[in-house]
C-alpha cells in the first residue's frame, strides 16, 4: 500500500551515529504513530501524535525524538545509536481511534 | 500497563482445516481489539477487529468472539489456505493515546 511511505527500507548504522526515519501518509489521518518490532520483542509501541501534538510517549529513552512537520508527516530522530537499537521500526496512522494502517517498515542495522 | 498474551505460538495446519488463535488482556480498560496478520517481510495488514460492546463479529473467513469477563478474545479462521500463512497478532487498546499493545503473535504455516 503506497499510501504510507517509510523511507529508507533498510538502514546500516555505526554505533553512536544519527540517523532519522522518514514517515509520510496519504490517507488524510489525524494520527500517526510509531511502532518497533525486534527479534527480541514483540511490537512494542513507541509514539502516537494526534494533529501534529504528541498524545502518548513510551519509549524510555530520549534518544528517541519525533518530528512532525507537516500534518501527513511524523518523523523519527534516533541520536547515539546503540546495537540493541536494531529493529524494524513501523509507522502506522489512523482516523482518531480508527484502525491503525502501518507502513512497510525501516530495518535498521546498527554496527 | 496492558499485557497481551497469544496462544499458540506456532501452528501447522494442511489446506482446508479451521484454526483457533487465543489472545488475553489484562487491563480491562481496553476497549478495542483489531487484529493484524504479518508476511514475511511485509507490513502489518489489519484483517478484522471488535469493541468491548460486541460478542461477535464475522468478516468471511474470519470469525472474533469476545469475552469481557474472562478478557478473551479467539480468533477462528475456517477453510485455511496457503495464502493464510501469516503471523498474527492481537493487539488491544484503551483508546487513550491510541496506543495498541500487541501480543507475541501466532505463526500459522498452511500446507498446501
Amino acid at each position: 500500500d503506497p499510501k504510507i511511505i517509510q523511507k529508507p527500507k533498510y538502514l546500516v548504522a555505526v554505533t553512536g551515529s544519527e540517523k532519522i526515519l522518514i514517515c509520510e501518509q496519504y490517507l488524510g489521518h489525524n494520527a500517526m504513530y510509531w511502532y518497533r518490532q525486534s527479534a527480541k520483542k514483540p511490537l512494542e509501541f513507541m509514539f502516537s501524535y494526534s494533529y501534529q501534538k504528541l498524545m502518548d510517549n513510551q519509549t524510555a529513552s530520549s534518544r528517541f525524538q519525533p518530528q512532525s512537520s507537516k500534518k501527513n508527516h511524523l518523523d523519527l530522530q534516533i541520536t547515539a545509536l546503540k546495537p540493541d537499537d536494531s529493529a524494524t521500526y513501523f509507522c502506522a496512522s489512523s482516523q482518531d481511534g480508527a484502525e491503525q494502517f502501518f507502513g512497510p517498515g525501516t530495518r535498521l542495522t546498527v554496527l | 500497563g496492558e499485557q497481551v498474551e497469544q496462544l499458540p505460538s506456532s501452528l501447522i495446519v494442511q489446506e482446508g482445516a479451521s484454526v483457533l488463535i487465543n489472545c488475553s488482556y489484562t487491563d480491562s480498560a481496553s476497549v478495542y481489539f483489531p487484529w493484524y496478520k504479518q508476511e514475511p517481510g511485509k507490513r502489518l495488514q489489519f484483517i478484522i477487529d471488535i469493541r468491548s460492546n460486541m460478542e461477535r463479529k464475522q468478516t468471511q473467513r474470519l470469525t472474533l468472539l469476545f469475552d469481557k469477563k474472562t478478557k478473551h478474545l479467539s480468533l477462528h479462521i475456517t477453510a485455511t489456505q496457503p495464502g493464510d500463512s501469516a503471523i498474527y497478532f492481537c493487539s488491544a487498546t484503551s483508546n487513550m493515546g491510541y496506543k495498541l499493545t500487541f501480543g507475541t503473535g501466532t505463526s500459522l504455516l498452511v500446507d498446501p
